[in-house]
């Protein structure tokens, strides 16, 4: 079992450019979750996909940030336009099933926006 | 708002010595309580957690308290070691089909 895999583990992008980042979820897993990690907020909530449904996005900026589950095997989180507030480890976890079990992260994809 | 809050950015102990981490939370539908481990450079980890039908979960070294009607829960650790010097998370959430809300972290240090 590989755990949960991010990829890619840096990117760098210029402003204004767009940005991919792609995670694999346990394989079994039902739940998976975005969740973005800077020093001054710690680690806020995305979004969050359950048998590859959307059910909550509260935590995802509504302008240039967009999720996706295609498949039981693979999410992206895409940011359109980046700006340097971007700038910050993007990780993606996944549990059995639910919020309240453990979840498991991956290492993350840290975004540099210059 | 931040819905989930640890008081103490960081904290100091010597190895050996018992230690408390405070986490309070806003929620009154909360019931599910954990506390995640982070290493440098590496993702948080499931240290303990508890569901709130129950006050009190030990695992070893490591026990969670809650106190509902406080909103309050925390992380007791005994006979502390170097090894425990990490990043600790507490996290929070309704359980089902919503999110899990995180504190902004304790960084804690233990003195050999």
């Amino acid at each position: 079992n590989a755990g949960v895999i991010q990829t890619p583990r840096h990117k760098v992008t210029g402003k204004g450019q767009e940005a991919t980042l792609w995670c694999e979820p346990i394989s079994g897993h039902s739940a998976v979750f975005w969740y973005r990690q800077t020093i001054v907020q710690g680690l806020e909530f995305l979004t969050y996909f359950r048998n590859q449904a959307p059910i909550d996005d509260s935590g995802m900026p509504k302008e240039r940030f967009s999720a996706q589950m295609p498949n039981q095997s693979h999410s992206t989180l895409k940011i359109q336009s980046t700006q340097p507030q971007d700038s910050a480890v993007y990780l993606c976890a996944s549990s059995l099933r639910y919020s309240n079990e453990r979840l498991f992260f991956g290492h993350g994809t840290k975004l540099s926006v210059l | 708002g931040q819905q989930v809050k640890q008081s103490s950015p960081s904290l100091t102990v010597q190895e050996g010595g018992i230690l408390i981490l405070n986490c309070d939370y806003e929620n009154d539908m909360f019931d599910y309580f954990a506390w995640y481990k982070k290493y440098p450079d590496n993702s948080p980890t499931l240290l303990i957690s508890v569901r709130s039908n129950v006050d009190k979960r030990e695992d070893g070294r490591f026990t969670v308290f809650l106190n509902k009607s406080g909103k309050h829960f925390s992380l007791h650790i005994t006979a502390s070691q170097p090894e425990d010097t990490a990043v600790y998370l507490c996290a929070a959430g309704p359980g089902g089909n919503n999110k899990l809300t995180f504190g902004q972290g304790t960084v804690l240090s233990v003195i050999p």
